[in-house]
């Protein structure tokens, strides 16, 4: 099993500050099938990122995603307060598809 | 409009069944691979299980092999999963998740499962 390991746990930041989400999996990710969701608190996750770097529709360009192998990056460039969630990564690479423990971002 | 809705949640006893159902609208189902994806209060999701688009070719979570079983039905687009011998572990959120090729694209809303005496 493929191990997602996301730091840090926890990111207060303020507004229009950028946040930098770490990702790194214990085994490589074949085709970079890492992708990245947003969660709001009640809601469904969302996909942010997919295939590490490609940003799907409808997602600001304020957010980026980068990495190749076992290290990876979410990078939000201008933290907006809407942007407080949790953050997850995902492989999706090899069964069985695994997700890391998730980065809550505070932004106050 | 993409739309998943799921049903079948609800409080059961443990070592009771349940079958989830998936409805799915807005795009070609028997096009896509489609999931279940489950998330307990306050953790990361855990992936449940995956099926193809003729449902000939299924993968399943390590820890869920032998207890869920992953249908589909591409004439009622209809996805489904069947939980025997539930658990307190067994609950959460359980989403139905459109995918593209094996990557997570497009979630539903979630039905909640509750297993409690």
């Amino acid at each position: 099993e493929n191990v997602l390991t996301q730091s840090p746990g926890t990111l207060s930041l303020s507004p229009g500050e950028r946040a930098t989400l770490s990702c790194r999996a214990s085994q490589s990710v074949g085709n970079n099938y890492l992708a990245w969701y947003q969660q709001k608190p009640g809601q469904a996750p969302r996909l942010l990122i997919s295939t590490a770097s490609i940003r799907a529709a409808g997602i600001p360009d304020r957010f980026s995603g980068s990495g190749s192998g076992t290290d990876f990056i979410l990078t939000i460039s201008r933290l907006e307060p809407e942007d407080s969630a949790v953050y997850y990564c995902h492989q999706s690479a090899t069964a069985p598809l695994t997700f890391g423990q998730g980065t809550k971002v505070e932004v106050k | 409009e993409v739309q998943l809705v799921e049903s079948g949640g609800g409080l059961v006893q443990p070592g009771g069944s349940l079958r989830l159902s998936c409805a799915a609208s807005g795009f070609t189902f028997s096009s896509f691979w489609m999931n279940w994806v489950r998330q307990a209060p306050g953790k990361a999701p855990e992936w449940v299980a995956i099926i193809n688009q003729d449902g000939t070719e299924r993968h399943y979570a390590d820890s869920m092999k032998g207890r869920f079983t992953i249908s589909r039905d591409n004439a009622k687009n209809s996805l489904y999963l069947q939980i025997d011998s539930l658990t307190a572990e067994d609950a959460g959120i359980y989403y139905c998740v459109r995918g593209a090729g094996w990557e997570l694209h497009f979630w539903g809303l979630g039905t909640l499962v509750t297993v409690s005496s």
